[in-house]
Protein backbone atom coordinates (compact mmCIF):
# COMPACT_ATOMS: atom_id res chain seq x y z
CA UNK A 1 0.00 0.00 0.00
CA UNK A 2 2.32 2.92 -1.43
CA UNK A 3 -0.25 6.07 -0.06
CA UNK A 4 1.06 9.44 -1.13
CA UNK A 5 4.32 9.44 -2.82
CA UNK A 6 6.45 12.48 -3.89
CA UNK A 7 8.83 12.43 -6.36
CA UNK A 8 11.70 13.60 -6.18
CA UNK A 9 12.68 13.91 -3.27
CA UNK A 10 15.38 15.91 -3.55
CA UNK A 11 16.10 18.99 -6.22
CA UNK A 12 18.41 21.94 -6.66
CA UNK A 13 17.19 24.33 -9.54
CA UNK A 14 18.49 27.86 -10.38
CA UNK A 15 17.10 30.53 -10.59
CA UNK A 16 14.36 30.82 -13.32
CA UNK A 17 14.33 27.49 -13.92
CA UNK A 18 10.57 25.34 -13.93
CA UNK A 19 9.64 22.29 -12.92
CA UNK A 20 7.37 19.84 -11.97
CA UNK A 21 6.88 18.20 -8.01
CA UNK A 22 5.08 14.93 -8.92
CA UNK A 23 2.37 13.87 -6.26
CA UNK A 24 0.14 10.61 -6.61
CA UNK A 25 -2.01 8.43 -4.23
CA UNK A 26 -3.58 5.25 -4.53
CA UNK A 27 -6.17 5.50 -1.84
CA UNK A 28 -9.06 6.92 -3.99
CA UNK A 29 -9.24 10.24 -2.20
CA UNK A 30 -10.98 12.77 -3.42
CA UNK A 31 -8.99 15.63 -1.83
CA UNK A 32 -5.38 16.43 -2.24
CA UNK A 33 -3.20 19.59 -1.46
CA UNK A 34 0.04 20.76 -1.67
CA UNK A 35 1.88 22.78 1.37
CA UNK A 36 5.44 24.69 1.70
CA UNK A 37 7.06 24.00 5.29
CA UNK A 38 9.28 26.70 6.14
CA UNK A 39 11.43 27.28 9.54
CA UNK A 40 8.94 28.70 12.00
CA UNK A 41 5.74 28.87 9.87
CA UNK A 42 4.94 25.21 10.21
CA UNK A 43 2.60 24.36 7.00
CA UNK A 44 1.20 26.58 4.66
CA UNK A 45 -1.45 25.53 1.87
CA UNK A 46 -0.38 26.16 -1.72
CA UNK A 47 -3.20 25.01 -4.06
CA UNK A 48 -5.85 21.79 -3.23
CA UNK A 49 -8.54 19.81 -5.31
CA UNK A 50 -11.71 18.43 -4.05
CA UNK A 51 -11.26 16.28 -7.33
CA UNK A 52 -10.58 15.71 -10.58
CA UNK A 53 -10.50 18.99 -12.31
CA UNK A 54 -11.39 21.17 -9.64
CA UNK A 55 -8.76 23.16 -7.92
CA UNK A 56 -8.11 26.21 -6.05
CA UNK A 57 -5.73 28.49 -4.36
CA UNK A 58 -4.52 28.14 -0.88
CA UNK A 59 -2.63 30.42 1.41
CA UNK A 60 0.33 31.21 -0.92
CA UNK A 61 -0.08 30.32 -4.74
CA UNK A 62 1.88 32.89 -6.17
CA UNK A 63 4.48 31.52 -8.41
CA UNK A 64 2.64 27.73 -8.64
CA UNK A 65 0.49 25.74 -10.98
CA UNK A 66 -1.59 22.63 -10.37
CA UNK A 67 -3.81 20.61 -11.86
CA UNK A 68 -6.06 17.41 -11.37
CA UNK A 69 -7.08 15.86 -14.83
CA UNK A 70 -7.04 12.43 -12.39
CA UNK A 71 -8.29 11.31 -9.11
CA UNK A 72 -4.56 10.05 -8.03
CA UNK A 73 -2.40 12.38 -9.30
CA UNK A 74 -1.60 16.17 -8.43
CA UNK A 75 1.37 17.74 -9.70
CA UNK A 76 2.81 21.18 -8.64
CA UNK A 77 4.56 23.14 -11.34
CA UNK A 78 7.25 25.82 -10.19
CA UNK A 79 7.07 28.54 -13.47
CA UNK A 80 10.02 30.57 -12.96
CA UNK A 81 11.66 29.11 -9.39
CA UNK A 82 12.98 32.02 -7.02
CA UNK A 83 14.97 31.43 -3.87
CA UNK A 84 12.36 32.16 -1.84
CA UNK A 85 10.46 28.98 -3.03
CA UNK A 86 13.63 27.08 -1.41
CA UNK A 87 11.37 24.79 0.94
CA UNK A 88 10.13 21.34 1.18
CA UNK A 89 7.11 20.43 -0.48
CA UNK A 90 4.03 18.32 0.85
CA UNK A 91 1.58 16.72 -0.80
CA UNK A 92 -1.21 15.43 1.26
CA UNK A 93 -4.45 13.65 0.28
CA UNK A 94 -8.03 13.22 2.70
CA UNK A 95 -10.89 10.47 1.35
CA UNK A 96 -12.91 13.77 1.56
CA UNK A 97 -12.85 17.63 1.93
CA UNK A 98 -15.35 18.32 4.55
CA UNK A 99 -16.09 16.50 7.57
CA UNK A 100 -13.55 15.31 10.17
CA UNK A 101 -11.19 13.05 7.86
CA UNK A 102 -7.14 13.50 8.34
CA UNK A 103 -4.57 13.76 5.78
CA UNK A 104 -1.98 11.29 4.60
CA UNK A 105 1.09 12.83 3.63
CA UNK A 106 3.97 12.22 1.33
CA UNK A 107 7.69 12.28 2.57
CA UNK A 108 8.50 15.63 1.20
CA UNK A 109 10.50 17.01 -1.76
CA UNK A 110 13.26 19.49 -0.87
CA UNK A 111 14.12 22.17 -2.96
CA UNK A 112 16.35 24.52 -3.14
CA UNK A 113 17.02 27.27 -5.75
CA UNK A 114 19.93 28.50 -6.07
CA UNK B 1 -9.95 33.33 10.30
CA UNK B 2 -9.27 30.27 11.76
CA UNK B 3 -5.75 30.10 13.60
CA UNK B 4 -3.57 27.28 15.20
CA UNK B 5 -1.20 28.90 18.07
CA UNK B 6 1.71 26.15 19.76
CA UNK B 7 3.93 26.64 22.32
CA UNK B 8 7.35 27.87 20.94
CA UNK B 9 10.19 24.70 20.82
CA UNK B 10 12.74 23.23 21.15
CA UNK B 11 11.33 21.29 24.06
CA UNK B 12 13.95 19.10 25.67
CA UNK B 13 13.03 16.65 28.64
CA UNK B 14 14.84 13.57 29.93
CA UNK B 15 13.14 9.81 29.04
CA UNK B 16 10.65 8.64 31.20
CA UNK B 17 9.61 12.77 31.89
CA UNK B 18 6.38 14.21 31.31
CA UNK B 19 5.27 15.99 28.26
CA UNK B 20 3.03 18.65 27.43
CA UNK B 21 2.62 20.60 24.52
CA UNK B 22 0.29 23.45 24.32
CA UNK B 23 -2.35 24.40 21.56
CA UNK B 24 -4.94 26.84 21.67
CA UNK B 25 -7.25 27.81 18.17
CA UNK B 26 -9.57 29.74 16.75
CA UNK B 27 -12.28 29.32 15.03
CA UNK B 28 -16.09 29.26 14.90
CA UNK B 29 -18.09 26.68 14.94
CA UNK B 30 -16.71 22.71 15.94
CA UNK B 31 -13.83 21.97 14.12
CA UNK B 32 -12.13 19.36 13.91
CA UNK B 33 -8.97 19.09 16.15
CA UNK B 34 -5.74 16.88 15.15
CA UNK B 35 -2.14 16.08 16.27
CA UNK B 36 0.52 15.38 14.02
CA UNK B 37 3.99 14.00 13.96
CA UNK B 38 6.50 14.43 11.98
CA UNK B 39 9.99 12.58 12.81
CA UNK B 40 13.06 13.27 10.93
CA UNK B 41 12.81 13.12 7.42
CA UNK B 42 9.73 12.00 6.94
CA UNK B 43 6.28 13.66 6.12
CA UNK B 44 3.44 14.15 8.43
CA UNK B 45 1.65 11.46 9.84
CA UNK B 46 -1.22 11.65 12.13
CA UNK B 47 -0.81 11.10 15.92
CA UNK B 48 -4.28 11.65 16.93
CA UNK B 49 -7.84 13.15 16.82
CA UNK B 50 -11.09 15.01 18.58
CA UNK B 51 -13.88 16.20 16.51
CA UNK B 52 -16.15 17.42 19.28
CA UNK B 53 -15.97 19.13 22.35
CA UNK B 54 -15.20 17.11 25.21
CA UNK B 55 -13.63 14.32 23.21
CA UNK B 56 -10.65 12.73 24.08
CA UNK B 57 -7.94 11.33 21.27
CA UNK B 58 -5.44 9.10 22.10
CA UNK B 59 -2.28 6.59 20.71
CA UNK B 60 0.72 5.25 21.50
CA UNK B 61 0.57 6.74 25.02
CA UNK B 62 -0.47 10.60 23.59
CA UNK B 63 -3.26 12.21 24.97
CA UNK B 64 -4.71 15.32 24.05
CA UNK B 65 -8.57 16.60 25.04
CA UNK B 66 -10.75 18.72 23.18
CA UNK B 67 -12.01 21.52 25.35
CA UNK B 68 -14.37 24.03 23.69
CA UNK B 69 -14.24 26.36 26.86
CA UNK B 70 -10.78 27.44 26.48
CA UNK B 71 -10.44 26.39 22.68
CA UNK B 72 -7.41 24.28 24.03
CA UNK B 73 -6.29 20.94 22.59
CA UNK B 74 -3.09 20.54 24.23
CA UNK B 75 -1.23 16.82 23.83
CA UNK B 76 0.38 14.98 27.03
CA UNK B 77 2.10 11.84 27.46
CA UNK B 78 2.74 10.69 30.95
CA UNK B 79 6.19 9.06 30.44
CA UNK B 80 8.17 10.07 27.07
CA UNK B 81 10.53 7.78 25.03
CA UNK B 82 13.71 8.43 23.00
CA UNK B 83 11.61 7.48 20.21
CA UNK B 84 9.09 10.05 20.38
CA UNK B 85 11.75 12.80 19.61
CA UNK B 86 10.04 14.58 16.37
CA UNK B 87 8.02 17.74 15.54
CA UNK B 88 4.57 17.83 16.64
CA UNK B 89 1.72 20.00 14.80
CA UNK B 90 -1.44 20.68 16.20
CA UNK B 91 -3.91 21.28 13.47
CA UNK B 92 -7.82 22.28 13.27
CA UNK B 93 -10.45 21.42 9.88
CA UNK B 94 -13.70 22.55 10.15
CA UNK B 95 -16.21 24.67 8.24
CA UNK B 96 -15.46 28.37 9.04
CA UNK B 97 -12.07 27.91 7.26
CA UNK B 98 -13.80 26.18 4.63
CA UNK B 99 -12.60 22.82 5.25
CA UNK B 100 -8.85 23.42 4.85
CA UNK B 101 -6.68 21.93 7.59
CA UNK B 102 -4.95 25.04 9.37
CA UNK B 103 -1.62 23.81 11.10
CA UNK B 104 0.23 25.54 13.84
CA UNK B 105 4.20 26.06 13.43
CA UNK B 106 5.16 22.42 14.89
CA UNK B 107 7.03 22.26 18.40
CA UNK B 108 9.96 19.92 18.24
CA UNK B 109 10.49 17.77 21.06
CA UNK B 110 13.97 15.87 21.89
CA UNK B 111 14.02 13.08 24.33
CA UNK B 112 17.52 12.61 26.14
CA UNK B 113 18.23 9.01 27.50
Amino acid sequence: NAGVTQTPKFQVLKTGQSMTLQCAQDMNHEYMSWYRQDPGMGLRLIHYSVGAGITDQGEVPNGYNVSRSTTEDFPLRLLSAAPSQTSVYFCASSYSFTGNTEAFFGQGTRLTVV
Amino acid sequence: GNSVTQMEGPVTLSEEAFLTINCTYTATGYPSLFWYVQYPGEGLQLLLKATKADDKGSNKGFEATYRKETTSFHLEKGSVQVSDSAVYFCALKGESGGFKTIFGAGTRLFVKA
